[in-house]
């Protein structure tokens, strides 16, 4: 079956430390892969987005992700985190085939908290 | 960026009454948009597919009669909660899709069925 795991459900992190957050996936083929954020009153935005070429993708807010075929990974990454970066993150897949795009299935969110 | 608004974007309703969501792209057409469904503290699940023109396809599990889309136009679907009750308490949030790998997301509304 196809799913999409963040095994990290909460991670705190201070001011200033690097993130990471991890998502693996469970697909036929690669499918498209996502990170999205989202924070309370807003809907989500998307950081950053892998369909193919280079494995280490660049997003916005200074956020970057890594795919791995051979772990079925794509971790999100930032080197400095912002107390601004508190929000929820949600890894994403999508599947290729004609008449699916855009059919998003989500994993369970990992909450950040940033202290000073 | 493209933008998607909800209205209402919270609402509380009885029993037994039905509810209209509206989800519109403000600055671009999308023949296509999604609906989702996020429980308190959970993901997001992809409840239907909504098709400018023609039938809404609805995931596996989705009531289609009780969860009724209407995609009229370019810039505007509906999702109507018919005869709700407390179990379809959650926050509905839609998406516009433009193409294949990008999609605009609304703030969501929270719906309270008392």
């Amino acid at each position: 079956a196809q799913s999409v795991t963040q095994p990290d459900i909460h991670i705190t992190v201070s001011e200033g430390a690097s993130l990471e957050l991890r998502c693996n996936y469970s697909y036929g083929a690669t499918p498209y892969l996502f990170w999205y954020v989202q924070s309370p009153g807003q809907g989500l935005q998307l950081l950053l987005k892998y369909f193919s070429g280079d494995t280490l993708v660049q997003g916005i807010k200074g956020f970057e992700a890594e795919f791995k075929r051979s772990q079925s990974s794509f971790n999100l990454r930032k080197p400095s985190v912002h107390w601004s970066d508190a929000a929820e993150y949600f890894c994403a897949v999508a599947p290729l085939e004609l008449g699916s795009w855009g059919k998003l299935q989500f994993g369970a969110g990992t909450q950040v908290v940033v202290t000073p | 960026g493209a933008v998607v608004s909800q209205h209402p974007s919270r609402v509380i309703c009885k029993s037994g009454t039905s509810v209209k969501i509206e989800c519109r792209s403000l600055d671009f057409q999308a023949t296509t948009m999604f609906w989702y469904r996020q429980f308190p503290k959970q993901s997001l699940m992809l409840m239907a597919t909504s098709n400018e023109g023609s039938k809404a396809t609805y995931e596996q599990g989705v009531e289609k009669d009780k969860f009724l889309i209407n995609h009229a136009s370019l810039t505007l679907s509906t999702l109507t909660v018919t005869s709700a009750h407390p179990e379809d308490s959650s926050f509905y949030i839609c998406s516009a899709l433009i193409q294949a790998d990008t999609q605009y997301f609304g703030p969501g509304t929270r719906l309270t069925v008392l």
